[in-house]
């Protein structure tokens, strides 16, 4: 089954801090995978997606398709990075993780 | 990546009663789709609206209940009908890329209420 598991529903970490977002895939296919953010009374938007390995307001995702992971990482967390993160995998159509709330405490 | 906008913003509704949701692109777009996002929780994709056929539904969600149309390449509505508090969601449009990896773009939703 396509699925997309992102086990943590919420993640609290002080500024500063390294900060690792979780996300785990079953597909049988070639993964096509993004991540997405939604800030506090906006729209949801796309932040990262696996193939331009590109590196989003200090955020960097890796995909390891021996672990079937696709987590997002950033090694000095900002307060303004608070959201909700959605990983969200395409196969004919997007399928979405649980999400997981992020919180930078100052 | 293409500006879209949703109407109404948000809106209470009584049960029993049907709301149309109007989604507009700023560009021409071929593939677009419904989203529901149920309180506190992830999306789900109701149904793909490509203008020239029909809208493909997903597992859970039917035609008499979700009408779309999709009358040209920059817009398309979704009617939520027969309301019941069940319903109470934010719905979401969004339009795909034309190239792989096909990211999808999102309206800002439309919050639903049903008393």
């Amino acid at each position: 089954a396509q699925r997309v598991t992102q086990p943590e529903k919420l993640l609290s970490v002080f500024k500063g801090a390294p900060v690792e977002l979780k996300c785990n895939y079953s597909y049988s296919g070639s993964p096509e995978l993004f991540w997405y953010v939604q800030y506090s009374r906006q729209r949801l938007q796309l932040l990262l997606r696996h193939i331009s390995r590109e590196s989003i307001k200090g955020f960097t995702a890796d995909l390891n398709k021996g672990e079937t992971s696709f987590h997002l990482k950033k090694p000095f967390a900002q307060e303004e990075d608070s959201a909700m993160y959605y990983c969200a995998l395409n196969t004919d159509k997007l399928i979405f993780g649980t999400g997981t709330r992020l919180q930078v405490f100052p | 990546s293409a500006v879209i906008s949703q109407k109404p913003s948000r809106d209470i509704c009584q049960r029993g009663t049907s709301l149309t949701i109007q989604c507009q692109v700023d560009s021409q777009v071929t593939m677009m789709f419904w989203y529901r996002q149920q309180p506190g929780q992830s999306l789900t994709l109701i149904a793909t609206a490509n203008q020239g056929s029909e809208a493909t539904y997903e597992s859970g969600f039917v035609i008499d209940k979700f009408p779309i149309s999709r009358p040209n390449l920059t817009f398309s509505t979704l009617t939520v009908s027969n309301m019941s508090p069940e319903d109470s969601s934010i719905y979401l449009c969004s339009v795909a890329g034309d190239r792989r990896p096909y990211e999808q773009y999102f309206g800002p939703g439309t919050r639903l209420t049903v008393t």
